[in-house]
């Protein structure tokens, strides 16, 4: 399944590097978004992208720093993290509906497994 | 409380097997909800959205009892491939992901 992909799938990096995390999807949805996965924890939301623009930022620190230049693409860049920072990195994307009816749901690219040193 | 709350398991089952567990949601005016599966190092597929009272996909069957604030997901005829990672979703919005129950289907 090619509907949302993500680079790299692994990346090792020490404190003081910067990297960015790439999503693509394929689906010609209109929201995009960013989450951590930490081991035996739920998936905390990071950032929401609606048609391109940022509607949510869940008290993320400012070493995450988003960009989405159009609605296909997402972008999560990294610098100075720390190693609690370690974590998969899901994207995820959806058709958010205006009016109500069916709910929102979400379609997971493969992860970025991220692990800081 | 938290907005979701799930059994961390792991349910262990033979094969052939039914399985069910529960999720508790905080809530009260969620709407719509989701069970999705999560394999080892794998990313979150949806296996079912719950809207109404319940939902039924073959060997699986979601249920919401909206006044008790849960939603259920039972597995009949276990399979070994049915090994996985449960992740209850509430759509308030945003979603919101439970920490997930574990299933083990053992031959």
């Amino acid at each position: 399944e090619t509907g949302v992909t993500q680079t790299p799938r692994h990346l090792v990096m020490g404190m003081t590097n910067k990297k960015s995390l790439k999503c693509e999807q394929h689906l010609g949805h209109n929201a995009m978004y960013w989450y951590k996965q930490s081991a035996k924890k739920p998936l905390e939301l990071m950032f929401v992208y609606n048609f391109k623009e940022q509607t949510e930022n869940n008290s993320v620190p400012s070493r995450f720093s988003p960009e989405c230049p159009n609605s296909s693409h997402l972008f999560l860049h990294l610098h100075t993290l720390q190693p609690e920072d370690s974590a998969l990195y899901l994207c995820a994307s959806s058709q958010v509906k205006t009016s109500g009816g069916e709910g929102n749901t979400q379609y997971f690219g493969p992860g970025t497994r991220l692990t800081v040193l | 409380r938290k907005e979701v709350e799930q059994d961390p398991g792991p349910f262990n089952v033979p094969e052939g097997a039914t399985v069910a567990f529960n999720c508790t949601y905080s809530n009260s005016a969620s709407q719509s909800f989701f069970w999705y599966r999560q394999d080892c190092r794998k990313e979150p597929k949806l296996l079912m959205s719950v809207y109404s009272s319940g939902n039924e996909d073959g060997r699986f069957t979601a249920q919401l009892n909206r006044a008790s604030q849960y939603i259920s997901l039972l597995i009949r005829d276990s399979k070994l491939s049915d090994s996985a990672t449960y992740l209850c979703v509430v759509n308030d919005y945003k979603l919101s992901f439970g920490a997930g129950t574990t299933v083990t289907v053992r031959a």
